[in-house]
C-alpha cells in the first residue's frame, strides 16, 4: 500500500522567510514524488516532481529514500506562494496518483 | 485552450436522489481520471480510463456509482441513490499518457452537497 502524509495542515511564515513544508511517505518500491498546488479559486495543478529534479517558482524538493521524505522547500517565501500544497506519490504498479491531505501556506506581509 | 471542462460546477441533491457529473478532457489526452476530495482531505482516485476502458476502477463504490467514457473523449459520473457522505467534490483530471512522471491536468471539480 502506499501513503503520503503531510504532518502539518496550517502553515504561516512572515514574507521573506524560509519555508518548508514536510511530506512523508510509505511505498515499498521506488516511487515517484510530486507537489501540486491550488492557489485560491484555481484549479489544482503540478508544481514539481521530482523525476524533473528542476526548481519551480524558487521551491525544490529533495527526494530522501532513507527518510522516505519530500520535503518542499523555498528560501525567501513571497506573499503569492500562499496556497494549499499537496504532496502525492505513485509507483511503478501503474499511474494511480496518492494524495497527502495537503498544507495550507500562509505568507503573511 | 479551456482546460478540462466539468459541468455542473455546483450541485446540491436530497439523500436517495441520483446525481451526474461530466468531465470533457483536454483534446488528444487519452487518459482520463476521476477523483472525490472530502473536505480537508487530498484528492482520492475514483476511476481511471484509457481511451474507453476503464483500467482501474478498485476504488469506485459500485453498489451506486457508475462512470462511462464511450467514446474516449467525454466522461461521464454518476451517483444512484446519493448518500449524505456522498458530499464532496469531484475532480475530473486528464493526461497525454498513463506514464508515471505525465502530468496530469485537473479540472475545476464539481462540488456535490447532499442533505
Amino acid at each position: 500500500a502506499q501513503r503520503v502524509t503531510q504532518p502539518e495542515k496550517l502553515l504561516s511564515v512572515f514574507k521573506g522567510a524560509p519555508v518548508e513544508l514536510k511530506c512523508n511517505y510509505s511505498y515499498s518500491g521506488s516511487p515517484e514524488l510530486f507537489w501540486y498546488v491550488q492557489y485560491s479559486r484555481q484549479r489544482l495543478q503540478l508544481l514539481l516532481r521530482h523525476i524533473s529534479r528542476e526548481s519551480i517558482k524558487g521551491f525544490t524538493a529533495d527526494l530522501n529514500k532513507g527518510e522516505t521524505s519530500f520535503h518542499l522547500k523555498k528560501p525567501f517565501a513571497q506573499e503569492e506562494d500562499s496556497a494549499m500544497y499537496y504532496c502525492a506519490l505513485t509507483g511503478t504498479s501503474g499511474s494511480r496518483l496518492t494524495f497527502g491531505e495537503g498544507t495550507q501556506l500562509t505568507v503573511n506581509p | 485552450e479551456a482546460g478540462v471542462v466539468q459541468s455542473p460546477r455546483y450541485k446540491i441533491i436530497e439523500k436517495k436522489q441520483p446525481v451526474a457529473f461530466w468531465c470533457n478532457p483536454i483534446s488528444g489526452h487519452n487518459t482520463l481520471y476521476w477523483y472525490r476530495q472530502n473536505l480537508g482531505q487530498g484528492p482520492e482516485l475514483l476511476i481511471r480510463y484509457e481511451n474507453e476502458e476503464a483500467v482501474d476502477d478498485s476504488q469506485l463504490p459500485k453498489d451506486r456509482f457508475s462512470a462511462e467514457r464511450l467514446k474516449g473523449v467525454d466522461s461521464t459520473l454518476k451517483i444512484q441513490p446519493a448518500e449524505l457522505g456522498d458530499s464532496a467534490v469531484y475532480l475530473c483530471a486528464s493526461s497525454l499518457d498513463p506514464g508515471l512522471e505525465v502530468e496530469q491536468y485537473f479540472g475545476p471539480g464539481t462540488r456535490l452537497t447532499v442533505t
